[in-house]
């Protein structure tokens, strides 16, 4: 079974920059999760989709920050300007359902902003 | 909200020996999980061991095994007979079980396996 593709796995952009990362999760799996990991600390979720509709967003900096799955598959999140602070790992994970305990991970993208 | 405390940030373990990494986390519910989950330099985040909070017995999975305490709030990770390949990052974890499946996760703790 393959497993949460993600890409790019390394990003560098500088600050005000756009950039935009891709999760392809699990085949059959309806929940798709974005984290954010900054440097020393654990992840943190930034959205929540059940199929293509949002779940919960609460935690997502809507100013900049923008995310869609389309057709309940493939999920986009992209940041735009980006500021010195969003510097981070951005995880996508995935689960067959929300009630669903385990989250399958991505590798992650490692994103720079100089 | 629910927080989790992982109070060690590095723990040190000999190979074979036996290292207990510590958990603990506030939460109003009767009912929830808490994982422990494993991250090795690749990034790749795996699961590593997961208790139901309704259930007594504490869960083990070959030599990993947790000691849960819960009026303590407390969810200790011990990690028998320790490999080279069990050097990560652990993270301690918390979900609900209803409305709100979200993982609050701890700072981690980095494990270091010494030849």
């Amino acid at each position: 079974e393959a497993g949460v593709a993600q890409s790019p796995r390394y990003k560098i952009i500088e600050k005000r920059q756009s950039v935009a990362f891709w999760c392809n999760p699990i085949s059959g799996h309806a929940t798709l999760y974005w984290y954010q990991q900054i440097l020393g600390q654990g992840p943190k979720l930034l959205i929540q989709f059940q199929n293509n509709g949002v779940v919960d967003d609460s935690q997502l900096p809507k100013d900049r920050f923008s995310a869609e799955r389309l057709k309940g598959v493939d999920s986009t999140l992209k940041i735009q300007p980006a500021k010195l602070e969003d510097s981070a790992v951005y995880l996508c994970a995935s689960s067959e359902s929300d009630r669903g305990y385990e989250q399958y991970f991505g590798p992650g993208t490692r994103l720079t902003v100089t | 909200a629910q927080t989790v405390t992982q109070s060690q940030p590095e723990m040190s373990v000999q190979e074979a020996e036996t290292v207990t990494l510590s958990c603990t986390y506030d939460t109003s519910e009767s009912d929830y999980y808490l994982f422990w989950y494993k991250q090795p330099p690749s990034r790749q985040m795996i699961l590593v061991i997961r208790q139901e909070a309704y259930k007594q017995q504490n869960a083990t999975e070959n030599r990993f095994s947790v000691n849960f305490q819960k009026a303590a709030k407390s969810f200790s990770l011990k990690i028998s007979d320790s490999q080279l390949g069990d050097a990560a990052m652990y993270f301690c974890a918390y979900r609900r079980t209803i409305n709100d499946y979200k993982l609050s996760f701890g700072a981690g703790t980095t494990v270091t396996v010494r030849a």
